[in-house]
């Protein structure tokens, strides 16, 4: 089946250490995203990427970083410079374009919680 | 800065009411506005409208844009138990960025 695998679905870490968060499709969808997710708010975007080898900062993309080198792979650091990392992290992608840009299909999430 | 607003942010009905969503928008580039419905973890999608004043329908959801006022409503009719949910409404630009509202937790009462 197509879909979206994020892994860890939970995950601890110490203050002061990275995490990489991992996000696989094999949708064959040319754009990919990673949102945040606090309680009771909505989702905010920390980086985009509609092409391999390239992406976009969101609106929170401070303390994380990402790599695009293959289509079906997309993962996400949560860096020690991120000041508040506990949250809920879910990554989502879409067509680039056409009737589906925009639709995006999300994977299960991964929750991260600093000690 | 793109902005989605979404109201209520919570409510609370009992089964068979009627319950009405508003999502509000202020953004550049708009392409489509979408609904999504999270129960749990993932999300998954609802509607996505682009045409003003064109509803769309599925069983008892609907929804409708209005892109002269810059809103939309979900409306949800004969709601059950298992309508209980976050909605989310979010808008699509041409540059492929989707930004999202908080969204409006639903609780469905027997």
């Amino acid at each position: 089946d197509g879909g979206i695998t994020q892994s860890p679905k939970y995950l601890f870490r110490k203050e002061g250490q990275n995490v990489t968060l991992s996000c696989e499709q094999n949708l064959n969808h040319d754009a990919m995203y990673w949102y945040r997710q606090d309680p009771g708010q909505g989702l905010r975007l920390i980086y985009y990427s509609q092409i391999v080898n390239d992406f976009q900062k969101g609106d929170i993309a401070e303390g994380y970083s990402v790599s695009r080198e293959k289509k079906e792979s997309f993962p996400l650091t949560v860096t020690s410079a991120q000041k508040n990392p506990t949250a809920f992290y879910l990554c989502a992608s879409s067509l680039q374009g056409g009737f589906g840009a925009n639709v995006l299909t999300f994977g299960a999430g991964s929750r991260l919680t600093v000690l | 800065e793109d902005k989605v607003v979404q109201s209520p942010l919570s409510l609370v009905v009992h089964e068979g009411d009627t319950v009405t969503l508003n999502c509000s928008y202020e953004v550049t580039n708009f392409r489509s506005l979408l609904w999504y419905k999270q129960e749990k973890k993932a999300p998954t999608f609802l509607f996505m409208l682009t045409s003003s004043g064109i509803e769309k329908k599925s069983g008892r959801l609907s929804s409708i844009l209005d892109k002269k006022e810059l809103f939309s409503i979900l409306n949800i009719t004969a709601t059950q138990t298992g309508d209980s949910a976050i909605y989310l409404c979010a808008v699509g630009t041409n540059a492929g960025k989707s930004t999202f509202g908080d969204g409006t937790t639903l609780t469905v009462k027997p």
